[in-house]
């Protein structure tokens, strides 16, 4: 059984900067897994942020970015707002199946 | 963007069988190369992937739910279903559809009781 692994929570001050990361039991974490992010807020649905390691929607905040790092996918929030506070999660693909990461909690203090 | 709507029994009883569906608005289930999912997220719990369908009907699901899940495609009404079988109270969770993975359903809680 696969196992996508983040950090379980983050603490950062507003207008500081913070990268999430998002790991696979299976091994380095490449494009091939097709990384997603989401940020869901209490008592809301999902809204995608990423999609395909670094491709954003016409609604990703441009503070919001993607990449690989050290055999991970990684989300990093630049000039972190208020509104930022939020569960995080990733999604990788593992050959048919789709995988959610067990999500990050960040708190904006 | 397209707008999607789940629908279905928000009680179902231990042993059962959960059904819900998916309505998709303002745009068509067959036009693009699209994947639709289902995720489930229990209450204070992450996300879950359960699986997903094509417009064609090709279908992949979790390993871990596999031998349970059942989900279907109906281009004629613009919906796609999910089956899952033999219910217990760990299937309790709120219920998401989404188009790949763009665009998510409000979500609809599932509990599973007698």
């Amino acid at each position: 059984q696969t196992v996508v692994t983040q950090e379980p929570s983050l603490t950062v001050s507003p207008g500081g900067t913070v990268t999430l990361t998002c790991a696979s039991s299976t091994g380095a974490v490449t494009s091939g897994y097709y990384p997603n992010w989401f940020q869901q807020k209490p008592g809301q649905a999902p809204t995608t942020l990423i999609y395909s390691t670094s491709n954003k929607h016409s609604w990703t905040p441009a503070r919001f970015s993607g990449s690989l790092l050290g055999g991970k996918a990684a989300l990093t929030l630049s000039g972190v707002q208020p509104e930022d506070e939020a569960d995080y999660y990733c999604l990788l693909y593992h050959g048919g199946a789709w995988v959610f990461g067990g999500g990050t909690k960040l708190t904006v203090l | 963007q397209v707008q999607l709507q789940e629908s279905g029994p928000g009680l179902v009883k231990p042993s059962q069988t959960l059904s819900l569906t998916c309505t998709v608005s303002g745009g068509s289930i067959s036009s693009g190369s699209y994947f639709w999912s289902w995720i489930r997220q229990p209450a204070g719990k992450g996300l879950e992937w359960i699986g997903r369908i094509y417009s064609s009907g090709i279908t992949n699901y979790n390993p871990s739910l596999k031998s349970r899940v059942t989900i279907s495609v109906d281009t004629s009404k613009n919906q796609f279903s999910l089956n899952l079988s033999s219910v217990t109270a760990a299937d309790t969770a709120v219920y998401y559809c989404a188009r790949e993975y763009d665009s998510w359903g409000q979500g609809t809680l599932v509990t599973v009781s007698s």
